[in-house]
């Protein structure tokens, strides 16, 4: 059983520029969360979603940023004209269930830099 | 809003011995969940034990222990027999019963000396 894939591993965006992360949960997982990670921080939180569903977007920047997470696919985080300030680790993880027991599983997360 | 906070960024042991990470929370709640997460260089998060707030006795996972005391609002991480392997970077996390998010403390820097 593949654990949560996460692509690209690296991924070099010019200001402005679009970025396209995407994240493939574990199979029978249909849940997912996203993560961000800033040098020396720990993660913060940006959204939770089921397949077709935002649950919750409390951590989402209010512009910019999107999440979706397709009935077929994998889920994606966009990042519109990206800035210096987004360069950071982005993980996904993801559970089987929302019972706050499951253990969330991680990616290996992608390593965003914004020259 | 939950808190996490972990007192100290970095921390080091010899190998063999024992070491002790500290983490504090913040909560009103009664009901939650607590993690230690460990990212070593390659930055993949590991869960290293879970604790619920419910089970008054202390989480044992081989040679990492946890010290939880709910009403100082504490979650201590212990590692005996500390192995070159356990170098990483450790992250505590709380998630509540009401809530989808974990809240991570900023972390602690462990290095292992052989």
């Amino acid at each position: 059983n593949a654990g949560v894939m996460q692509n690209p591993r690296h991924l070099v965006r010019r200001r402005g520029q679009e970025a396209r992360l995407r994240c493939s949960p574990m199979k029978g997982h249909s849940h997912v969360y996203w993560y961000r990670q800033l040098p020396e921080e720990g993660l913060k939180f940006m959204v939770y979603l089921q397949k077709e569903n935002i649950i919750d977007e409390s951590g989402m920047p209010k512009e910019r940023f999107s999440a979706e997470f397709p009935k077929e696919g994998p889920s994606i985080l966009r990042i519109q004209q990206v800035v210096r300030g987004d360069s950071a680790a982005y993980f996904c993880a993801s559970s089987p269930r929302e019972s706050s027991y499951n253990e969330q599983f991680f990616g290996p997360g992608t390593r965003l830099t914004v020259l | 809003a939950q808190t996490v906070t972990q007192s100290q960024p970095e921390m080091s042991v010899q190998e063999a011995e024992t070491v002790t990470l500290s983490c504090t929370y913040d909560t009103s709640e009664s009901d939650y969940y607590l993690f230690w997460y460990k990212q070593p260089p390659s930055r993949q998060m590991i869960l290293v034990i879970r604790q619920e707030a419910y089970k008054q006795q202390n989480a044992t996972e081989n040679r990492f222990s946890v010290n939880f005391q709910k009403a100082a609002k504490s979650f201590s991480l212990k590692i005996s027999d500390s192995q070159l392997g356990d170098a990483a970077m450790y992250f505590c996390a709380y998630r509540s019963t009401h809530n989808n998010d974990m809240r991570f403390g900023a972390g602690t820097r462990l290095t292992v000396k052989p």
